[in-house]
């Protein structure tokens, strides 16, 4: 099983439309959780980070479920400049090295 | 203020020759990742320094690959006889050392894109 999990998509939407994605990590020692946004030829950026009370940040809300060991984005009223691919990120407790899975491509269409 | 730098942006060489990539990390950050994405993949971690030393070079797909870091600051992965699957984007990221132990947000850098003929 692999570290770090997500659906590849691509999730096609309609403008205006709210997405959700998750994604699944194996190691329940895992401490720190992030979603990263990859543009096209471009590299990673933070979105945000996930806290286990869950956060939100305008249209983007994360969550973190503990217990069934996965992370979720739902991002409401896509807009077309939301088209990325976003990669979960996790990251163990004292241990630098973080694993990213293989994003989840987001196409939103006029 | 200045972000994560790396040269060069592209490379294309022959197959068999040795490469050098180069990181400039954010002024500060002792925390240094190297990763490679393949087109189409996710990220693939290859090492991970904090200041000059390596504590994980797991991700090294083979002894062809090497990385250092002097000063704390400047990091060179190095390729030697490269192949043709080591074609791929070559990503690096620095980050504060958090008290805690550790690490803070990464930011990367704009990759060097390798193509090995």
């Amino acid at each position: 099983r692999k570290e770090v999990e997500q659906d590849p998509g691509p999730f096609n939407v309609p403008e205006g439309a709210t997405v959700a994605f998750n994604c699944t990590y194996s190691n329940s020692a895992s401490q720190s959780f992030f979603w990263y946004r990859q543009d096209c030829r471009k590299e990673p950026k933070l979105l945000m980070s996930v806290y286990s009370s869950g956060n939100e940040d305008g249209r983007f809300t994360a969550q973190l479920n503990r217990a069934s060991q996965y992370i979720s984005l739902l991002i409401r009223d896509s807009k077309l400049s939301d088209s990325a691919t976003y990669l979960c990120v996790v990251r163990g407790r004292g241990y630098q090295k973080v694993t990213f899975g293989i994003g989840t491509k987001l196409q939103v269409i006029p | 203020g200045a972000g994560v730098s790396q040269s060069p942006s592209n490379k294309v060489t022959e197959k068999g020759k040795d490469v050098e990539l180069r990181c400039d990390p954010i002024s500060g950050h002792t925390a240094l990742y190297w990763y490679r994405q393949s087109l189409g993949q996710g990220l693939e971690f290859l090492i991970y320094f904090q200041g000059n030393s390596a504590p994980d070079k797991s991700g090294l797909p083979s002894d062809r690959f090497s990385a250092e870091r002097t000063g704390g600051s400047v990091s060179t992965l190095t390729i030697q006889r490269t192949q043709q699957e080591d074609s791929a984007v070559y990503l690096c990221a620095s980050s504060l050392a958090l008290p805690s132990g550790g690490t803070d947000t990464q930011y990367f850098g704009p990759g060097t894109r390798l193509t090995v003929l």
